[in-house]
C-alpha cells in the first residue's frame, strides 16, 4: 500500500516571501501521479498542481512549483510571493492509475500554512 | 458549469442511527468518489462509483454503502453510526474514473455522531 507523509504540521511565512512544503511517499510503482491540494476554511479541496511521475520536468503553475525527486520519493511544493489568500491546509496526494480501488487518492496528513501580513 | 454540491452541510446524529449524505456531480462528470476526513487528518478513500456501479472501495466496513443514479448524482449511506464516524465527508466528481486526477471536490458534509 502507498503511504504519503507530510512532516510539517504547521508552517508560517511572511507575505511576499517564499515557502516550501515537504512531502515524501512510499510506492513500488513506476508510473503514478502526485498532487498538491489546498483546503481553505470553505473545506473544498482545490487542486494546486499535478505531477506525472514519468515526466522529469517539474510542474509549475504560476506562483506554485514542485521539486519532484523520483529516486528519493520526494515531492515538495514551493509557493513564491506568498499571498494572504494562500493561508490554508495543504495536502500532498498520490494516485496509482493501475490500482483496482478506483483511482483513489492517498492523502498525507496535511500542513497548515499561515501567511502573515 | 456547476460544481459539486453536497447536502446537508452539517448533520448531528445519535450513535446507532443511520444517515444518508447526498452529492450532485459536476455537469458532464460520470464518476463520483467519497472520502472521509477526520478532524486534523487527510481524507481517506471510501469508494468510487462509475456509471452507477461501485468501481473501487477503500478500507471501510460494509455499513458504509452507496448509490449512483442515472444522472450521476450519488448517495453515501452509513448504518449503525459510531462515534468514530464523526468526520467531514467529501464528494469528488470526475470524468471517466478520474485517471490522472481531474477531480472536482464539494465542500463536504460535517457529520457529528453523539
Amino acid at each position: 500500500a502507498q503511504t504519503v507523509t507530510q512532516s510539517q504540521p504547521e508552517m508560517s511565512v511572511q507575505e511576499a516571501e517564499t515557502v516550501t512544503l515537504s512531502c515524501t511517499y512510499d510506492t513500488s510503482e513506476n508510473n503514478y501521479y502526485l498532487f498538491w491540494y489546498k483546503q481553505p476554511p470553505s473545506r473544498q479541496m482545490i487542486l494546486v498542481i499535478r505531477q506525472e511521475a514519468y515526466k522529469q520536468q517539474n510542474a509549475t503553475e504560476n506562483r506554485f512549483s514542485v521539486n519532484f525527486q523520483k529516486a528519493a520519493k520526494s515531492f515538495s511544493l514551493k509557493i513564491s510571493d506568498s499571498q494572504l489568500g494562500d493561508t490554508a491546509m495543504y495536502f500532498c496526494a498520490f494516485m496509482n492509475p493501475l490500482n483496482n480501488a478506483g483511482n483513489m487518492l492517498t492523502f498525507g496528513g496535511g500542513t497548515r500554512l499561515m501567511v502573515k501580513p | 458549469e456547476t460544481g459539486v454540491t453536497q447536502s446537508p452541510t452539517h448533520l448531528i446524529k445519535t450513535r446507532g442511527q443511520q444517515v444518508t449524505l447526498r452529492c450532485s456531480s459536476q455537469s458532464g462528470h460520470n464518476t463520483v468518489s467519497w472520502y472521509q476526513q477526520a478532524l486534523g487528518q487527510g481524507p481517506q478513500f471510501i469508494f468510487q462509483y462509475y456509471r452507477e456501479e461501485e468501481n473501487g472501495r477503500g478500507n471501510f466496513p460494509p455499513r458504509f454503502s452507496g448509490l449512483q443514479f442515472p444522472n450521476y448524482s450519488s448517495e453515501l449511506n452509513v448504518n449503525a453510526l459510531e462515534l468514530d464516524d464523526s468526520a467531514l465527508y467529501l464528494c469528488a466528481s470526475s470524468l471517466g474514473r478520474g485517471v490522472g486526477g481531474g477531480y472536482t471536490f464539494g465542500s463536504g458534509t460535517r457529520l457529528t455522531v453523539v
